[in-house]
């Protein structure tokens, strides 16, 4: 079975200023990792994944994430966060045959100017 | 694409009333997932479909919580009897499906909160 941790439950940050987001993977197989993304009374939203090949991923508005097999880590960064990515992020798991997503437990961004 | 559409999207009921959740997957999703979403235990997979067909229903929290999905453009999550401890947000996520439908990526609802006074 697959597990997804989440080691920071809110992170504070000020605009303009890098931020990393942590997770951290369990599994006995191959995994298929996500970040999903929640704002403010609405569901949550694919924000990147990793399959394969390339470790660094990255989604369209600025944030990336990179796939560290021997870490068992996939930390979601941002080199400068506006106020408007205040959210929550959630990381979640599967593997190459299953279906469904094991999410984490979420971390809470919170960006102040 | 109109998304996955849920309603209501408040409900307020009382203890011991029967509630009902409704979700309209996008069209073409094949699979069909409910999530409980709270403070104290994060977010749960309730149940999922495949083609309408419940495959995973180990999440259900006990014999009040019941799942259908009578075809693959409707499916109901329904608590009878509620109770104070079901209040939470209730989502539904649609993904086309197949054996890894995750790596689509699920769409979510916008959810549905549910108190239960």
């Amino acid at each position: 079975a697959q597990s997804v941790t989440q080691l920071d439950s809110q992170v504070p940050v000020f605009e303009e200023a890098p931020v990393e987001l942590r997770c951290n993977y369990s599994s006995s197989v191959s995994v298929y990792l996500f970040w999903y993304v929640q704002y403010p009374n609405q569901g949550l939203q694919l924000l990147l994944k990793y399959l394969s090949g390339s470790t660094l991923v990255e989604s369209i508005n600025g944030f990336e994430a990179e796939f560290n097999k021997s870490q068992t880590s996939f930390h979601l960064r941002k080199p400068s966060v506006h106020i408007s990515d205040t959210a929550e992020y959630f990381c979640a798991v599967s593997a190459p045959g299953f279906q469904k997503l094991v999410f984490g437990t979420g971390t809470r961004l919170l960006v102040s100017p | 694409d109109a998304g996955v559409i849920q309603s209501p999207r408040h409900e307020v009921t009382e203890m011991g009333q029967e509630v009902t959740l409704r979700c309209k997957p996008i069209s073409g999703h094949n699979s069909l997932f409910w999530y409980r979403q709270t403070m104290m235990r994060g977010l749960e997979l309730l149940i999922y479909f495949n083609n309408n067909v419940p495959i995973d229903d180990s999440g259900m929290p006990e014999d009040r919580f019941s799942a259908k999905m009578p075809n693959a453009s409707f499916s109901t999550l329904k608590i009878q009897p509620s109770e104070p401890r079901d209040s939470a947000v209730y989502f539904c996520a649609s993904t086309p499906g197949g054996g890894e439908g995750a790596v689509y990526g699920y769409t979510f609802g916008s959810g549905t909160r549910l108190t239960v006074v």
